[in-house]
């Protein structure tokens, strides 16, 4: 299995608070991703980095923000969490093979209350 | 820009039964295609993947799936069915100018009756 941890795995927040979550690699890949996943809707894409400082935004990236010191590291911050963002995020890293095969991480379970 | 579908939020199929996953895509530029497992509480799992090397793939669990372009379609399947494949199961695509991102349908959950 890739070596990838997220933390944490469950959290329970309240609306309007701050919340970060971290991604963690051993593989040294370059490219990391952050999704959400909710019923109906599959995984969609919230913001993916590139390399060490290097982001973009995806298809759901209002009200997250992410940054990247490190190459084995990935946070995704919620700014002001809201009901809305209560959901199942998974990290997931690619090290750039031509045609994008990603491995995923085990998922954080967070609910905003 | 791409797309997926897939057709069926859920299959329910016997034991020992034919599984039959479909999966239907959009892409102006010749794809990559992917189907992943998702078991209860985790992340998901590489199944197969079509790079363009082959039209039939072969993956892990006894799945396969084919590449038919003229119908845009992936459709997983498994000769027959065992209790343990009951999971949901995706299908993404990447290519072209989104190569560096899997845009993925919204899953088909399969049940296996005993």
């Amino acid at each position: 299995d890739a070596g990838i941890t997220q933390s944490p795995r469950h959290k329970v927040t309240e609306t309007g608070t701050p919340v970060t979550l971290r991604c963690h690699q051993t593989e040294n890949h370059r490219y990391m991703y952050w999704y959400r996943q909710d019923p109906g809707h599959g995984l969609r894409l919230i913001h993916y980095s590139y390399g060490v400082k290097d982001t973009d935004k995806g298809e759901v990236s209002d009200g997250y923000s992410v940054s990247r010191s490190k190459t084995e590291d990935f946070l995704l911050t919620l700014e002001s969490a809201t009901s809305s963002q209560t959901s199942v995020y998974f990290c997931a890293i690619s090290g750039w093979d031509g045609y994008n095969e990603q491995f995923f991480g085990p998922g954080t379970r967070l609910t905003v209350l | 820009a791409q797309s997926v579908t897939q057709l069926g939020s859920h299959v329910s199929v016997s034991e020992g039964a034919l599984v039959l996953l479909r999966c239907n895509y959009s892409s102006s530029v010749p794809p990559y295609l992917f189907w992943y497992v998702q078991y209860p509480n985790q992340g998901l799992q590489l199944l197969l993947k079509y790079t363009s090397a082959a039209t039939l793939v072969k993956g892990i669990n006894g799945f396969e799936a084919e590449f038919k372009k003229s119908e845009t379609s992936f459709h997983l399947t498994k000769p027959s069915a065992h209790m343990s494949d009951a999971a949901e199961y995706f299908c993404a695509v990447s290519g072209g100018d989104s190569s560096y991102k899997l845009i993925f349908g919204s899953g088909t959950r399969l049940l296996v009756r005993p």
